[in-house]
């Protein structure tokens, strides 16, 4: 089946920790996203990328960093600089020109 | 810049009751409106879309109206069901030159659902 993987579908670090989310996808889509998702907040953008080794800042990008080196692949690190990064990370994927995004199923980041 | 803004929830309702979850925003041009659902645990899924003005859109007996003069697009379902218990966000993104949309979404805050036997 195609679809969106997202994983770990939960981690745990430490303070002052680097840790990366992967984001892959099998549904041939050129567009591909991250969201980060609180209570009570909606989702907001934090990087997308609408072709392969180009990708885009977007509403909350600083403490994140991207990489988008393969079309199936978009793993997000969540870096030391990022000062609240306990949250529940999306990864999406776009139909082009549609504006219809497919998700993955989340990883919840808790920073003890 | 484009905001979304949902009614406040959460929402609590009996089985077969009347859902009515208002969605308003603000944009330039005219953005393509989504609704998406997020059940527990999950990513979001899309619900409906409608892309220009008067339009409705519909999915799984779930409704939405785009309507321009009110800038509005709000949820409607006749009779919920229990398994429609979830949260559900209102969405847009911008259209381009010819009519294209973007994935560049901006979503509301969300409405969490309830819906008791």
């Amino acid at each position: 089946d195609g679809g969106i993987t997202q994983s770990p579908k939960y981690l745990f670090r430490k303070e002052g920790q680097n840790v990366t989310l992967s984001c892959e996808q099998n549904l041939n889509h050129d567009a591909m996203y991250w969201y980060r998702q609180d209570p009570g907040q909606g989702l907001r953008l934090i990087y997308y990328s609408q072709i392969v080794n180009d990708f885009q800042k977007g509403d909350i990008a600083e403490g994140y960093s991207v990489s988008r080196e393969k079309k199936e692949s978009f793993p997000l690190t969540v870096t030391s600089a990022q000062k609240n990064p306990t949250a529940f990370y999306l990864c999406a994927s776009s139909i082009p020109f549609t504006g219809e995004l497919f998700f993955g199923e989340g990883s919840r980041l808790t920073v003890l | 810049g484009d905001s979304v803004t949902q009614m406040e929830g959460p929402v609590t309702l009996s089985e077969e009751a009347f859902l009515t979850i208002n969605c308003t925003y603000t944009a330039t041009g005219y953005p393509s409106l989504f609704w998406y659902v997020q059940y527990p645990g999950e990513g979001l899924q899309l619900l409906l879309k409608a892309t220009k003005a008067d339009d409705k859109g519909s999915n799984k007996g779930f409704e939405a109206t785009y309507r321009k003069e009110t800038t509005s697009f709000h949820l409607e379902k006749g009779s919920v069901q229990v398994s429609d218990s979830a949260v559900y966000f209102c969405a847009l993104t911008p259209r381009g030159a010819g009519g294209t949309s973007y994935g560049k979404l901006t979503f509301g805050q969300g409405t969490i659902l309830t819906v008791h036997p």
